[in-house]
């Protein structure tokens, strides 16, 4: 069964921490991507990536990194959290970059910065 | 601003009768729709897709239709389940660019007995 898994389902930080959100997918794809999910806003593209130690900007990259130094592996980095990060952040991979196909999302890591 | 919108963030509907979610786009240089199905505290999953070379896809108690001209996409799903109670995103690709999947805001549908 594939899976994308997500480390944390659940963090609170403080504002000024740094935060690391992991995501790993067991199905060998080539993309991986990190959204946003917020209420009224839909779902919103951070970062993505084509392959390793490759990564794109999406719709709203700024405050935000990423990492993908093994293929399986994508991480979000919160450099210097903000309230107005609280949110609910999807990961999620595919297998080709033409998007035709379905993307296999995690179960989301709902992120609140006091 | 939001190239692909769902206007009506709710819907509620009875058990056994048809729910029609509908979405609407702004880019005519979309040409992959899909519609994805959200449970509270589980990630998206993919439900149905349509190429724009299409006016209609079926799958199950699934339907989706593309008006091309009106720039608008519809779910139906016949007969609806209790279980289909979820939030529906549309999502769209855009022929210049593969590389992403733009969503929509989302319709809360509920199904009642």
């Amino acid at each position: 069964d594939v899976k994308v898994t997500q480390s944390s389902r659940y963090l609170v930080k403080r504002t000024g921490e740094k935060v690391f959100l992991e995501c790993v997918q067991d199905m060998d794809h080539e993309n991986m991507f990190w959204y946003r999910q917020d209420p009224g806003l839909g779902l919103r593209l951070i970062y993505f990536s084509y392959d390793v130690k490759m990564k794109e900007k999406g719709d709203i990259p700024e405050g935000y990194s990423v990492s993908r130094e093994k293929k399986e592996r994508f991480s979000l980095i919160l450099e210097s959290a903000s309230t107005n990060q609280t949110s609910m952040y999807l990961c999620a991979s595919s297998r080709d970059r033409a998007n035709t196909g379905e993307l296999f999302f995690g179960e989301g890591s709902r992120l609140t910065v006091l | 601003d939001q190239q692909v919108k769902q206007n009506s963030p709710s819907l509620s509907v009875q058990e056994g009768r048809i729910s029609i979610l509908n979405c609407d786009y702004t880019n005519s240089m979309f040409d992959y729709f899909l519609w994805y199905k959200k449970y509270p505290a589980e990630g998206p999953t993919f439900l149905i897709s349509i190429s724009s070379i299409k006016d209609k896809n079926e799958d199950g108690r699934f339907t989706v239709f593309l008006n091309k001209s009106a720039k608008h996409l519809s779910l139906h799903i016949v007969p609806s389940q209790p279980g289909d109670s979820a939030v529906y995103f549309c999502a769209a690709r855009g022929s210049y660019n593969t590389d992403k999947l733009i969503f929509g805001t989302g319709t809360r549908l509920q199904v009642f007995p």
